[in-house]
Order: C-alpha cells, then sequence, then structure tokens
C-alpha cells in the first residue's frame, strides 16, 4: 500500500527565515511525486512535481529515494507563500493520486 | 476557458436527504475525479472515472454513488445523506494521468 506522510500539521516561519516542508513516502517501486499548493479559499493547484525538476514561486523538491523524501524548500519566505501544502503520491501505473494530510505554512511577517 | 466547475458552491442538508453534485471540464480529459477533504485528514479519493461511461471506486466510496454519461461531466451522488459526509468536495480531471486540475470546491453540511 502507498502512503504519504506530513508529519507537521502547522509550520510557523518569519518573513525571510527558510523554510522546508517534509513529505515522506511508502512505496514498492518508482512513484511521482507532486506538491500542491492550497491558498486560503482557493482551488487546490499544482506547485511541483519531481520529474520536471523546475523551481516555481522559489520553492524547490528534490526525490530522495534512498530516504523516501520529497521535502519542499524555499531559501526565503514570503508572506504570500501563507497557504496549506499537500504532497502527493502517483504509483507506476496507476490513475490515483495520494495525499499527504497536508501542512498549513504561516509566514510571520 | 473555465477549466473544472463544480455546482452547488454550497449546500446544507438534513440527514437522509439525497442530492447530486456536478462536476463540469472543458478541456477535453478523459480522467475525472471526486475527493473529499476533512480538517486533518488532508484529500481522499472517493470515486474517478477514466472516461465516459466508466467508474470506478476510490478510498471511500462507501455512501456515493457517481456517474459518467457525457465526457466533460461527472456527477457526484448522496442518496442518504449523514452527518459524516459533512466536508468539502473536490472534483478533478487530468489527461494524460498526471497533473490533476481541481475545481473551487462544494462545502456540504449535513444536519
Amino acid at each position: 500500500a502507498q502512503r504519504v506522510t506530513q508529519p507537521e500539521k502547522l509550520l510557523s516561519v518569519f518573513k525571510g527565515a527558510p523554510v522546508e516542508l517534509k513529505c515522506n513516502y511508502s512505496y514498492s517501486g518508482s512513484p511521482e511525486l507532486f506538491w500542491y499548493v492550497q491558498y486560503s479559499r482557493q482551488r487546490l493547484q499544482l506547485l511541483l512535481r519531481h520529474i520536471s525538476r523546475e523551481s516555481i514561486k522559489g520553492f524547490t523538491a528534490d526525490l530522495n529515494k534512498g530516504e523516501t523524501s520529497f521535502h519542499l524548500k524555499k531559501p526565503f519566505a514570503q508572506e504570500e507563500d501563507s497557504a496549506m501544502y499537500y504532497c502527493a503520491l502517483r504509483g507506476a501505473g496507476s490513475y490515483q493520486l495520494t495525499f499527504g494530510k497536508g501542512t498549513k505554512l504561516s509566514v510571520i511577517p | 476557458n473555465a477549466g473544472v466547475t463544480q455546482t452547488p458552491k454550497f449546500r446544507v442538508l438534513k440527514t437522509g436527504q439525497s442530492m447530486t453534485l456536478l462536476c463540469a471540464q472543458d478541456m477535453n480529459h478523459e480522467y475525472m475525479y471526486w475527493y473529499r477533504q476533512d480538517p486533518g485528514m488532508g484529500l481522499r479519493l472517493i470515486h474517478y472515472s477514466v472516461g465516459e461511461g466508466t467508474t470506478a471506486k476510490g478510498e471511500v466510496p462507501d455512501g456515493y454513488n457517481v456517474s459518467r454519461l457525457k465526457k466533460q461531466n461527472f456527477l457526484l451522488g448522496l442518496e442518504s445523506a449523514a452527518p459524516s459526509q459533512t466536508s468539502v468536495y473536490f472534483c478533478a480531471s487530468s489527461y494524460p494521468p498526471n497533473e490533476q486540475f481541481f475545481g473551487p470546491g462544494t462545502r456540504l453540511t449535513v444536519l
């Protein structure tokens, strides 16, 4: 069975401080990993996917297969980064995404 | 190009009542999904469809039914609503099965 764990329900950081949102997964194979973001009262939108290896809004994430992690990082947090962040996994040949429970990021001015 | 739309945005039901949530997408996506979002639980897949006329169960299908009669529409039905079904419901679509595009959500309260 596949599982995604986001150990922090809430993460508070000061503006300008580095941010790291943790995501660990359990899957016996090569998964695809995603980060979705949900700003207040808005729909979920894709932030990053590991296969594209691009930086969006200053965020990056690296898939570490040895540690089965896909942590989301940003060197300098901005107030507009305050949102709910979900890590998601798609198994090989699957249509379904398995989401973590989410981490609420609060950036303090 | 509206993307994924959901109707209604809000609804309050009494226990035992029935209702249908409508999801529509104009991106010609093959795959469509229904999720529920609950505090501390993240998003959980209820049902999904990989094409017109097909549906399949997700992680939490009990108490829900779905239909995909047209490619652009995916309906979620509650035959006899229960307070445990109070949630925010999100529809999503994708083609191919990579990035999922989400609708704005429907906030349902069952009293």
